[in-house]
């Protein structure tokens, strides 16, 4: 039983370029959830889809960042014009519900994103 | 915001001695999950709490959801090299359960 996959675990990209972080939830779960993290430090949300849908992205930056769940493939993370700043660890999580008990959170192994 | 505490920020035990760490908000939390995050890798989910003063075991880890519902802690026995990692605390952000609001992480290190 698969977990949740994460593609590229890496990405090199310079200033100005766009980097799209790729997520597959893990089977049967349909809630997927986005999160930041720069060097130690925890974890910060950034958005939450579903399928089509996003549901809150109070932790979006305004500007350059968006994100998608399509019907179909994997959930997208886009930041276009990166900046210094962007370079952090990417995680993406998926749960089965979304109700208050039992919405455990599955985190994959995350994309590193290196801006230079 | 709400901000999760955790404490300590990092400790160095020896093989075999047990551990406790523990996690405090300045509000109320319905759930608290730990989770461990290996370099690299990201955070697995060691165990989740529902009700307060509820007490849960995960093999030599046990977790307990404190009474307030404003803190929990974390306990490891017989500490294991393999148990090195950052541990996080982490609940459901502004009563919404979706988002999670991390904690600032205990850094674990064991010497042999």
């Amino acid at each position: 039983n698969a977990g949740v996959m994460q593609n590229p675990r890496h990405l090199v990209r310079r200033r100005g370029q766009e980097a799209r972080l790729r997520c597959s939830p893990m089977k049967g779960h349909s809630h997927v959830y986005w999160y930041r993290q720069l060097p130690e430090e925890g974890l910060k949300f950034m958005v939450y889809l579903q399928k089509e849908n996003i549901i809150d992205e109070s932790g979006m930056p305004k500007e350059r960042f968006s994100a998608e769940f399509p019907k179909e493939g994997p959930s997208i993370l886009r930041i276009q014009q990166v900046v210094r700043g962007d370079s952090a660890a990417y995680f993406c999580a998926s749960s089965l519900n979304s109700g208050t008990y039992h919405n455990e959170q599955f985190f994959g192994p995350g994309t590193r994103l290196t801006v230079l | 915001g709400q901000q999760l505490n955790q404490s300590p920020q990092s400790m160095f035990i020896q093989e075999g001695e047990d551990v406790s760490m523990n996690c405090t908000s300045s509000s109320i939390f319905n759930t608290w999950l730990w989770y461990k995050q290996d370099p690299g890798e990201g955070p697995v989910l060691l165990i989740a709490l529902y009700k307060a003063g509820e007490l849960t075991s995960n093999g030599r880890l046990t977790a307990q959801f404190g009474i307030t519902r404003k803190d929990s802690f974390l306990n490891i026995s017989a500490s294991i090299p393999s148990d090195v990692g950052i541990y996080f605390c982490a609940g459901p952000k502004g009563g919404t359960a979706s988002k999670l609001t991390f904690g600032t992480g205990t850094r674990l290190q064991v010497t042999l």
